[in-house]
């Protein structure tokens, strides 16, 4: 069975600053992943996805993830925090040949101005 | 419009009603999902429509019954629901769905409320 982890309900930082939010994962074989964000009374928004090669994976609005294959995770990360990426994110992963999704339970970010 | 549309955006229902909740894509796609958000939880993967075949019925009570009349049209069906049934339903789409590299598309969700 694949199961996502999100070891973090909530992630606090200063804008301007680096943002990163935590996922790991477990699936047989190899890996798709993706992150998605939920603004207030909105549907999930696709960010980005990792599905071979370069570890590092870039995306919309600045954020990028990075693949490690050894720690099995899929970390969020963002340069510099706006107050705009204050939101819900999800991380999700797939097997090959799997119709499920499954998703991680959320971080909710907070950017202070 | 453009992407996934759904309707609509808010129900409220007593438990002997009966409703129907709308999904529409505007992108082509083959692939439609419908997903259960309540707090606190992760998303619950409800259905899974390829070429308007159902795919994956994930244990989902019968008072739930999906209809996908069209590769563009996602249907939820509610009926004897519960309080617990309360919660955001969202409608997806995506490209080949036995592909695992495409991504899905999310409508809004219909916050839907039980009485």
């Amino acid at each position: 069975a694949q199961s996502v982890a999100q070891p973090e309900d909530q992630v606090n930082v200063a804008e301007g600053n680096p943002l990163t939010v935590k996922c790991t994962y477990s699936v047989s074989g190899n890996p798709y992943l993706f992150w998605y964000v939920q603004y207030p009374n909105r549907g999930l928004q696709f960010l980005l996805k990792y599905i071979t090669g370069d570890n590092l994976v870039k995306g919309s609005y600045g954020f990028e993830a990075e693949f490690n294959k050894s720690q099995t995770s899929f970390h969020l990360k963002k340069p510099s925090a706006l107050v705009s990426d204050s939101a819900l994110y999800f991380c999700a992963v797939r097997g090959y040949n799997d119709y499920k999704l499954s998703f991680g339970a959320g971080t909710t970010v907070t950017v202070r101005a | 419009e453009t992407g996934v549309t759904q309707t609509p955006r808010h129900l409220v229902m007593g438990m002997t009603n009966k409703k129907s909740l709308k999904c529409e894509q505007h992108l082509g796609h083959n692939a439609m999902y419908w997903y259960k958000q309540s707090a606190k939880k992760p998303l619950e993967l409800m259905f899974v429509y390829s070429l308007e075949e159902r795919v994956e019925n994930n244990s989902v009570p019968s008072r739930f019954s999906p209809e996908c009349p069209n590769s563009s049209h996602l249907f939820l069906h509610l009926h004897t629901l519960q309080p617990e049934d309360s919660a955001l339903y969202l409608c997806a789409s995506s490209q080949a769905p036995g592909q695992a590299f495409y991504e899905q598309y999310f409508g809004p969700g219909t916050r839907l409320t039980v009485t």
